[in-house]
């Protein structure tokens, strides 16, 4: 079936640091791609996305490309700030199901 | 704010209590979810309804019943609920179940049975 991995948490990174949470999948057919970032004491916000291989997601700072060969969808931002510190979660929908599927979360912490 | 509203934001209910979280979107989406999201586990989804119709039950105890009256309103009914049950639940919404949009979250509701 489908599935998602994500790298272990936690991150803890200096302001303005670049970030990389590596994300790869496990699915049939073409699945969308998602990014969602949950902040402390609220629900899931859609951060990016991606609908076919090598579209790029973009979205306040952060990119991740669907990468079909690789099965990735890298969550990538080049300076990271202390109001980035949230637990991000990496999502596919499609295959035969159409379930949004989720990784495990990565918490990142940014530190001043 | 992303259209989608769970009420109430916190719960502390007894073993014994009976009780209703309450999900609601404006967006004019067809497709409704429960999910489940417990301190270092993976976000389980729990139910899904695609115009007004359950089509995905995810082996939920029964303990858990919901109810969808229309497609805008999401219900969950709890009772005789476990402390193991204490979690964050989210209300979901999209399009349609089966297409591979996004889906639009509420802020939660943090229930804790005591």
């Amino acid at each position: 079936g489908n599935s998602v991995t994500q790298m272990e948490g936690p991150v803890t990174l200096s302001e303005e640091a670049f970030l990389t949470i590596n994300c790869t999948y496990t699915a049939t057919g073409y699945p969308s791609l998602f990014w969602y970032v949950q902040y402390p004491g609220e629900g899931l916000q859609l951060l990016l996305k991606a609908t076919k291989a090598d579209d790029k997601g973009s979205n306040k700072g952060f990119e991740a490309t669907y990468r079909k060969e690789t099965t990735s969808f890298h969550l990538e931002k080049g300076s990271v700030q202390v109001s980035d510190s949230a637990v991000y979660f990496c999502a596919l929908r499609g295959g035969n199901t159409g379930k949004l599927i989720f990784g495990q979360g990565t918490t990142l912490q940014v530190k001043p | 704010e992303t259209g989608v509203t769970q009420t109430p934001r916190h719960l502390v209910m007894g073993m014994t209590n009976k009780k209703s979280l309450k999900c609601e979107q404006h967006l004019g989406h067809n497709a409704m979810y429960w999910y489940k999201q417990s301190a270092k586990k993976p976000l389980e989804l729990m139910f899904v309804y695609n115009f007004k119709e359950q089509t995905e039950n995810n082996s939920v105890p029964s303990r858990f019943s919901p109810e969808c009256p229309n497609s805008s309103h999401l219900f969950l009914h709890l009772h005789t609920l476990q402390p193991e049950d204490s979690a964050l639940y989210l209300c979901a919404s999209s399009p349609h179940a089966g297409e591979n949009t996004e889906a639009f979250f509420g802020q939660g509701t943090r229930l804790t049975v005591v």
